[in-house]
């Protein structure tokens, strides 16, 4: 079964600072990979999913990007952070279904 | 409309009791339906996936699907407190998986 890795648990950043979420994927090859953001109350809103190394597709315009530089890396990143990027960031993968890492709550200050 | 609706609750039953959780979807294309569980704090965890109509059973949960009406439903049967928590219901669309918002789920004893 896979396991998905997601780090780090907790992360308070300022406005206007830099981000990067990493998420590693383990017992499987050649994965679909997503992110999604959950704000405080509310769904999960997928960002962006992956197909394969260096194939990304973007759901919602935003000052976020993604890229999967290796088979089973997902990178979640943002040059400059916004009040509204705070949220429930979770990663996750398809293989036999869906299955979720254990998330990166970011507050945004 | 939302893809994915679902009641945003909280559904309040007693312990030992049926609950009974609902959805409905926009499209006729869909073909894979999915519950999750997700607990205050935590990353989702998947319960139930159903494909064809009619009824799927999994110990003391059961997913209801009718294509023709655009809905699908969970029922816990012999709830627990243990049970509560936030039930999302989701949709495979191509690759991608498309959530509800969640009904929020509390059994009292």
């Amino acid at each position: 079964s896979q396991t998905i890795h997601q780090w780090p648990a907790t992360l308070v950043q300022p406005v206007g600072s830099p981000l990067s979420l990493e998420c590693t994927v383990e017992g499987t090859s050649n994965p679909n990979l997503y992110w999604y953001r959950q704000a405080a109350g509310r769904g999960l809103q997928l960002l962006f999913y992956s197909v394969g190394i260096g194939q990304i597709s973007s759901e919602v315009p935003q000052n976020l990007s993604a890229s999967r530089p290796q088979d089973r890396q997902f990178i979640l990143s943002s040059k400059k952070l916004l009040l509204s990027d705070s949220g429930f960031y979770l990663c996750a993968s398809a293989q036999y279904g869906y299955t979720f890492g254990s998330g990166t709550r970011l507050t945004v200050v | 409309q939302k893809e994915v609706e679902q009641n945003s609750g909280p559904l309040s039953v007693p312990e030992g009791a049926i609950a009974s959780l609902n959805c409905t979807y926009s499209d006729r294309v869909s073909q894979s339906f999915f519950w999750y569980r997700q607990y205050s704090g935590k990353s989702p965890e998947l319960i139930m996936s159903i494909y064809s109509n009619g009824d799927k059973e999994d110990g003391r949960f059961t997913a209801q699907l009718n294509k023709a009406s655009q809905y699908v439903s969970l029922l816990i049967r012999d709830s627990q407190p243990s049970d509560s928590a936030t039930y999302l219901c989701a949709k495979g669309n191509t690759d991608k998986l498309i959530f509800g918002t969640g009904t929020r789920l509390q059994v009292f004893p």
